[in-house]
């Protein structure tokens, strides 16, 4: 079945240690997404890439980075996570963007100890 | 903001029940989403309501959409204990038409 799949489901990392949280598709969607979810609130979107062009939300900390090597993979980058960047991280794909549907992975939750 | 609001923020019901959530937002729209997500889980995107549709059907769902009053409806019907679930209305407010989400009802479906 055609999916996003998000590696690892849990990671636990150490303040200020670098950490990378990686999604995979196979929908061969132009459009990948990384969100910020935490406890009982609405996913914020970080930025996403259309094609390999990068589109970062204004609001999104220096500290997070984001890579697409290809169609298929998106990385998220945590340079020194802090307490507060402890959330589910969460990728999402779309053909275009435009509000189309998007098709989500499980996310990644991420733990700073 | 342009986010969208969901009422009740939180919603229990019996199995059988019908459950009803709200949503309301800020500007025009092309179209609004609703999703679901499961606990510990991604979301999943139930059903796409077009400005220019005032009902949607899929299933047990049921979506309304008034663009006067810039506001739409799910409604389940006869829910089901794997109905318990956050719902969260989405529609495309940010930037380059991206989707902003509300903040969700949380519905629980009691056996």
């Amino acid at each position: 079945d055609a999916m996003v799949i998000q590696n690892p489901r849990y990671q636990v990392t150490q303040f200020g240690k670098p950490v990378t949280l990686s999604c995979s598709q196979t929908l061969n969607h132009n459009v990948m997404y990384w969100y910020q979810q935490k406890s009982s609130q609405a996913p914020k979107l970080l930025f996403h890439y259309y094609d390999k062009d990068f589109n970062n939300e204004a609001d999104t900390p220096d500290n997070f980075q984001s890579r697409r090597p290809n169609t298929s993979f998106c990385f998220l980058d945590i340079r020194s996570p802090g307490l507060g960047d402890a959330a589910m991280y969460l990728c999402a794909t779309s053909m275009n963007t435009g509000n189309q549907p998007q098709h989500f992975g499980d996310g990644t939750r991420l733990s700073i100890l | 903001s342009q986010q969208g609001e969901e009422d009740p923020q939180a919603l229990s019901i019996q199995e059988g029940e019908n459950a009803t959530m709200n949503c309301s937002y800020k500007t025009s729209i092309n179209n609004l989403q609703w999703y679901r997500q499961n606990s510990g889980r991604g979301l999943v995107h139930l059903i796409l309501i077009r400005s220019n549709e005032r009902e949607k059907h899929s299933g047990r769902l049921r979506v309304t959409l008034d663009t006067s009053k810039k506001s739409s409806s799910l409604l389940i019907t006869a829910s089901r204990a794997a109905d318990t679930a956050s719902y969260f209305c989405a529609t495309g407010g940010g930037s380059q038409g991206n989707l902003i989400f509300g903040k969700g009802t949380k519905l629980s479906v009691k056996p």
